[in-house]
Order: structure tokens, then sequence, then C-alpha cells
């Protein structure tokens, strides 16, 4: 059984730019959440999916967005990149939906926006 | 709201000690609580998880957590600190508000000292 996979590990954005990360699940996991860790700071959660569907949205503007596939891959996409968007960015995946399930985290990814 | 507190931005012990992280919880509902550990570049990692079964809940590498309602605690310790405990350490609860999410204290560095 392989872990959470994330890419890419880090990247560099100017301002005003779009950007799209990837994050594969564990299999036969139908949940995956986003979670953006500012410098210092706890993840605060950005939104998740169930079954390619958004299941629940934290204090994220709507140019944050992300998508679901059937193969357990899923995408977090940040359009109009601010200078407060540079963060760690966490996918994690869990079976389901329940609230004692655990959530399984990716290494995640570097963004910094200059 | 739901919500967790970390107490302690920073706690330091000899290699051996004691270790005692604190964390205390505000929630309407009986909470599902977690410990998660966080190497440095790395994602988060499940300690150990309280789902309103024991009270004292044991993790992975010696670590375990206490539940206590009258307090609204649920503090981890380990009685031995070992070089590799040094990291960094997230208490979290789950609410429902639409779906389940993770909220997350501010987050506790653990340095051990030789």
């Amino acid at each position: 059984e392989t872990g959470v996979t994330q890419s890419p590990t880090h990247l560099i954005k100017t301002r005003g730019q779009q950007v799209t990360l990837r994050c594969s699940s564990q299999s036969g996991h139908n949940t995956v959440s986003w979670y953006q860790q500012a410098l210092g700071q706890g993840p605060q959660f950005i939104f998740q999916y169930y079954r390619e569907e958004e299941n629940g949205r934290g204090n994220f503007p709507p140019r944050f967005s992300g998508l679901q596939f059937p193969n357990y891959s899923s995408e977090l996409n940040v359009n109009a990149l601010e200078l407060d968007d540079s963060a760690l960015y966490l996918c994690a995946s869990s079976f389901g939906r329940a609230r004692t399930d655990t959530q399984y985290f990716g290494p995640g990814t570097r963004l910094t926006v200059l | 709201a739901q919500s967790v507190t970390q107490l302690g931005s920073h706690v330091s012990v000899s290699e051996g000690a004691l270790v005692l992280l604190r964390c205390n919880y505000s929630s309407s509902v009986p909470p599902y609580l977690f410990w998660y550990v966080q190497y440095p570049n790395q994602g988060l990692q499940l300690l150990l998880k309280y789902t309103s079964a024991a009270t004292l809940v044991k993790g992975i590498n010696g670590f375990e957590a206490e539940f206590k309602k009258s307090e609204t605690s649920f503090h981890l310790t380990k009685p031995s600190a070992h070089m590799s405990d040094a990291a960094e350490y997230f208490c979290a609860v789950t609410v429902i508000e639409g779906t389940y999410k993770y909220i997350f204290g501010t987050g506790t560095r653990l340095k051990v000292l030789a």
C-alpha cells in the first residue's frame, strides 16, 4: 500500500500567476482534504472532496479551487497568486467522511510567491 | 465553536526526561481529538487519536495521551524523551460544518537536549 504523494515538492511563482498542485491519495480512499500551512502555523482547512464532489470548504476565496478524479488523484488550483499564498500545501486522504476517520497526510508542496 | 489551544510554542526537555505537551479543547459536542507529529520538511503523521473509547490512548513511538473531560484537556506524554522525538507536534479536533475537518492548534516545537 502506497502512501499519499504530492507533486511538485517545491515551486516558485510570481504574483498574479496561477498554480496547480497535485496529490495522489491512498488506494481506496474516497476523501481528500487540502490544507494550507503558513510558516510557524498549524494547517488551515481549504476544502474537502468526497467521490469527486466538493464536500466542505474553509475560509478561502474562490480563487482556490480543486478537483478530485476517479483514480484517487486530486488537484488544488490557485489563481491570481498573492504573496500571502506562500505556504506549505498539504493534502490528506481518508477512507470516508466520519469524524473518527484518520486522515493520512502527504509530505506537502512548498509554494513560494515572489 | 470547537477549537484547540496548545500551551507553549516551544518546549525543551533533556534526553531521558518526561515529555509533556499540553492541549486544551473547546467543544459543544463530545470531541474527537488527535495528536500529529511533523518532522522538518515533511507532512503530518498521526501519533494517536481519541474517539470516545478509552480515555487513556496509547500511540506510536511510546507516546500516550489522556482525555480529561473535567479539565477539557488532552495532553501528550512520553516517559523518556529521545533525540529523535525533536519535531513539531499538533493537537487537532474534528468538527462537523457540512463535512468534517480538522481544526489544528498552533503547534508545539519540541527540542530534546543531549
